[in-house]
């Protein structure tokens, strides 16, 4: 089966503070591609990151990092020193290579920074 | 670059009546596809089109919704007749490859919220 889970419903912090995002998937499938986006009050998702199931190479921009481990199915989000334009709801996905580009999503998590 | 457009942005019906939705994906963009979002959830996947074909419908209750792309370009999104559990936001996506989908960075619209009553 191939299944994507954000564990964390909602997360509130404090501006200023670093926060991870959890994102735990499972696929059969050796070749898949895994993103992030967000999406803010108004609606459109944003993308954030892409990554293939070939290069488990911690990637960093900015204020954002992320972190894939396939020993255990996680690719999780960090935001360094959060600030209030980063509430938003966050979406892990994967895409299976044999499912042509069918995205599966997580159930998202709310971030919410309070000032 | 003008991204993807959606109309309208807000809709509100009765069930058992009939709606439709319409896509303007970004210029030259090959894919195209239609995501179904409940309230609280992620995305489902409702169909996706290379060009003007079908790539997948598996997900779309073809007893009530269609869609079609017409010459490849712009998409609509029916539903008819709806139901109270069709309310939801309606996501169109597009991405620019033809092929290797799998990698494609799928850029999405703003949405149309559908309340059924």
């Amino acid at each position: 089966a191939q299944k994507v889970t954000q564990a964390q419903t909602e997360i509130s912090v404090v501006e200023k503070e670093d926060v991870t995002l959890d994102c735990v998937y499972e696929t059969r499938d050796t070749t898949y591609y895994l993103f992030w986006y967000k999406q803010p009050p108004s609606g459109e998702l944003v993308f954030l990151i892409r990554r293939n199931s070939f290069d488990e190479q911690n990637e960093i921009s900015g204020r954002y990092s992320w972190n894939f481990q396939k020993s255990t199915s996680s690719f999780n989000f960090t935001i360094t020193a959060s600030q209030v334009v980063d509430s938003a709801v966050y979406f892990c996905a994967l895409s299976n290579y044999n499912q042509g580009g069918k995205l599966i999503f997580g159930q998202g998590t709310e971030l919410s920074v309070k000032p | 670059e003008a991204g993807v457009a959606q109309s309208p942005r807000y809709k509100i019906i009765e069930k058992r009546q009939s709606v439709a939705f319409w896509c303007n994906p970004i210029s030259g963009h090959a894919t195209l596809y239609w995501y179904q979002q409940i309230l609280g959830q992620g995305p489902k996947l409702l169909i996706q089109f290379q060009n003007n074909g079908v790539v997948d419908d598996s997900q779309l209750p073809k007893d009530r919704f269609s869609a079609e792309r017409l010459k490849g370009v712009d998409s609509t999104l029916k539903i008819q007749p709806a139901k109270l559990e069709d309310s939801a936001v309606y996501l169109c996506a597009s991405s620019l490859e033809r092929t290797g989908l799998a990698k494609n960075i799928q850029y999405f619209g703003a949405g149309t919220r559908l309340s059924v009553l």
